[in-house]
């Protein structure tokens, strides 16, 4: 099974209006940790925003937070506000321990973004 | 502060050929990992390397391997280079806990092999 899965390969949103992405991820281990990292063209990958497993409240960090849904194994980022410069590709990440002692993170195959004017 | 730096940025390749990238950590992080990324594809875990030690490998062939040295840098190593190399391959630097921050990444290594 894909430990993390973004099914959501291309969308499209109007500049100031709101956005989610989906993710869903896989683990048994009950310790992890869930991230969002932007890619511009130019390659860097971008922290966006973190959710601990054991974390009661939704993260949020200025215009994007993450709506996690334990349950349902799913951590969902909202950008609020889009603007031309949240154009780029999103990828959720999952870190989970390892039994070499290491964190593993394991990231999704990515959802391209493009905001419209 | 300078962030995670890689050098070189781009590099073409022939197949067969032995390449060397390089990655130079946030001053402070003692944790280097190495991602390729293909394209359309998210980052895949190569390497993750802690006080010079390998702490973790993903599910790469022998022909990949690293080393971290006493100031923390990294070099990533491939040798007899095969088409199916070309890629982005990202450095990511942490603090040793993994800090609540996740990794730092730089800019990446476009590496093409023809």
């Amino acid at each position: 099974a894909q430990k993390i899965t973004q099914t959501q390969p291309g969308m499209f949103v109007q500049e100031k209006e709101a956005v989610t992405l989906d993710c869903t991820y896989d683990t048994s281990d009950p310790s992890y940790g869930l991230f969002w990292y932007k890619q511009p063209s130019s390659g860097e990958m971008i922290f966006l925003i973190y959710q601990g497993s054991y974390d009661q409240q939704n993260a949020t960090e200025g215009r994007y937070s993450l709506n996690f849904q334990k349950a349902r194994k799913s951590a969902n980022l909202v950008i609020s506000a889009s603007q031309l410069g949240d154009s780029a590709m999103y990828f959720c990440a999952m870190r989970e321990a390892s039994s070499g002692g290491y964190q593993k993170v394991t990231f999704g195959i990515g959802t391209k973004l493009q905001v419209i004017p | 502060d300078a962030g995670v730096t890689q050098s070189p940025t781009h590099l073409i390749k022939t197949r067969g050929q032995h390449v060397t990238l390089r990655c130079s950590p946030i001053s402070g992080h003692k944790s280097v990992s190495w991602y390729q990324q293909v394209l359309g594809q998210g980052p895949q875990f190569i390497f993750q390397y802690y006080e010079k030690e390998e702490r973790g490998r993903g599910n790469f062939p022998d022909r990949f391997s690293a080393r971290q040295f006493p100031n923390y840098s990294s070099e990533l190593n491939v040798n007899a280079l095969l088409l199916g190399d070309s890629a982005l391959y990202l450095c990511a630097s942490t603090l040793p806990d993994n800090t609540l921050y996740g990794y730092t990444f730089g800019s990446g290594t476009r590496l093409t092999v023809v």
